[in-house]
């Protein structure tokens, strides 16, 4: 069964970096699927954060993380990356990635906590 | 943006009872390829969320067949047959036809009364 695996979230101070992974299995990750970053903050709704293209030549993002926060992958590794800096109190959240833009499938999710 | 509306926010159902929760989107959300984006989520509490069904109507594999998905254009709806305790939970719709942002509806929680 496909699964994904995050992990790097933690406590950091505002303006603070941090980079969360994805491990990917059970499925063909390099060639077939776009991959997502979907938020939670606590007691709210999803949020979608941004995707990444089979190879890594496209990337989106919501506008509240333009110019602060990277999509990454490496297909090799059959991982997905999300760098965040200059983190803010708002980016607190559960990060969950998904496969594809549709999100067919789920990992556990990491908590990302910035506060000082 | 493509605005995603649901409604109600809060539904409790009775036991075996159906329940029905609707979603509009500030635009249609017909695809240039014809086809429609529209998929709901089933959050549990304390779990991820689970795709229930894409493509307005199509069943993600394991979903039981209490579960259906409607709509057209800009409405589109969720129904549950009848209510079981393990629906209890807060279910979403998502579009991912006009993108990006990809965008969420609020949520809806289901409660049994």
């Amino acid at each position: 069964e496909v699964q994904l695996v995050e992990s790097g979230g933690g406590l950091v101070q505002p303006e603070g970096s941090l980079r969360l992974s994805c491990a990917a299995s059970e499925f063909t990750f390099s060639s077939s699927y776009w991959m997502s970053w979907v938020r939670q903050a606590p007691g709210k709704g999803l949020e979608w954060v941004a995707n990444i293209n089979e190879d890594g030549s496209e990337k989106y993002y919501v506008d509240s993380v333009k110019g602060r926060f990277t999509i990454s992958r490496d297909n090799a590794k059959n991982s997905l990356y999300l760098q965040m800096n200059s983190l803010r109190d708002e980016d607190t959240a559960v990060y969950y990635c998904a496969r594809g833009e549709a999100a067919d499938y789920w990992g556990q999710g990491t908590l990302v906590t910035v506060s000082s | 943006d493509v605005v995603m509306t649901q409604s109600p926010l809060s539904l409790p159902v009775t036991l075996g009872q159906p329940a029905s929760i609707s979603c509009r989107s500030s635009q249609s959300l017909v695809h240039s390829d014809g086809d429609t984006y529209l998929n709901w989520f089933q959050q549990r509490p304390g779990q991820s969320p689970r795709r229930l069904i894409y493509k307005v109507s199509n069943r993600d594999s394991g979903v039981p067949d209490r579960f259906s998905g409607s709509g057209s254009g800009t409405d589109f709806t969720l129904k549950i047959s009848r209510v079981e305790a393990e629906d209890v939970g807060v279910y979403y719709c998502m579009q991912a036809t006009h993108w990006p942002p990809i965008t969420f509806g609020q949520g809806t929680r289901l409660e049994i009364k």
